[in-house]
């Protein structure tokens, strides 16, 4: 199946300090998107990349996309205590279809 | 604006029990929705999806089923729970071609 994984499955970092998240997939994509989910609670969109687009940017979220590898890694720059959560890279089929695949999920925690 | 409603919020429920979880949307016509289930600590798996009223497609045998009885509203149901069935059950929606999913606060169901 599509199905990405993310690694590394937990991780916890300084406030302030960088977090560099990974994820892996199977097969061809039309895009990719990043989701955040705080404890016990639904999941939250934060930015989507494109197969045809390399980087992109959104506030203190940098995504890259590396379609030979299959591979995108999520940066949350200059962490605050409040991007604990997380976070999951979701995945379409380049055949049309509309349902995403996820993975299993990267946890993050931000130490004050 | 759009918003989309899950209840009930938690259940407890015996194993052999009868299951029917909802989800609404408001503020939008003819959604596509979702049903996932996420097990503890996992990423999510895609159970049902559905593009129109009584429109229902099936990702995963199971213990489960879905009904859309109108355009806005997406049941999960379930006449036997097994204990397998515990987890965190998600609801989300979008529109026509549209990549990003929006995504309910959740059930959180305990099967004993």
């Amino acid at each position: 199946s599509q199905q990405g994984e993310e690694d590394p499955q937990a991780l916890s970092i300084q406030e302030g300090e960088n977090a560099t998240m990974n994820c892996s997939y199977k097969t061809s994509i039309n895009n990719l998107q990043w989701y955040r989910q705080n404890s016990g609670r639904g999941l939250v969109h934060l930015i989507l990349i494109r197969s045809n687009e390399r980087e992109k940017h959104s506030g203190r979220l940098r995504v890259t996309l590396d379609t030979s590898k299959k591979s995108s890694s999520l940066l949350i720059t200059a962490s605050r205590a409040a991007d604990t959560a997380s976070y999951f890279c979701a995945t379409d089929e380049a055949t049309g279809a509309n349902n995403l695949f996820f993975g299993t999920g990267t946890r993050l925690t931000v130490i004050p | 604006s759009q918003t989309i409603h899950q209840w009930p919020a938690t259940l407890v429920q015996p194993v052999g029990s009868p299951l029917s979880l909802e989800c609404t949307v408001e503020g939008t016509s003819n959604p596509n929705l979702y049903w996932y289930r996420q097990a503890a600590g996992r990423g999510l798996q895609l159970l049902f999806y559905s593009v129109g009223i009584g429109q229902i497609s099936s990702e995963v045998p199971q213990n489960l089923s879905a009904s859309r009885p109108q355009d806005r509203q997406f049941i999960l149901s379930s006449k036997k729970l097994l204990l397998s069935d515990s987890g965190f059950y998600l609801c989300a929606w979008n529109t026509g071609n549209q990549e990003t999913q929006y995504f309910g606060p959740g059930t959180r169901l305990l099967v004993l």
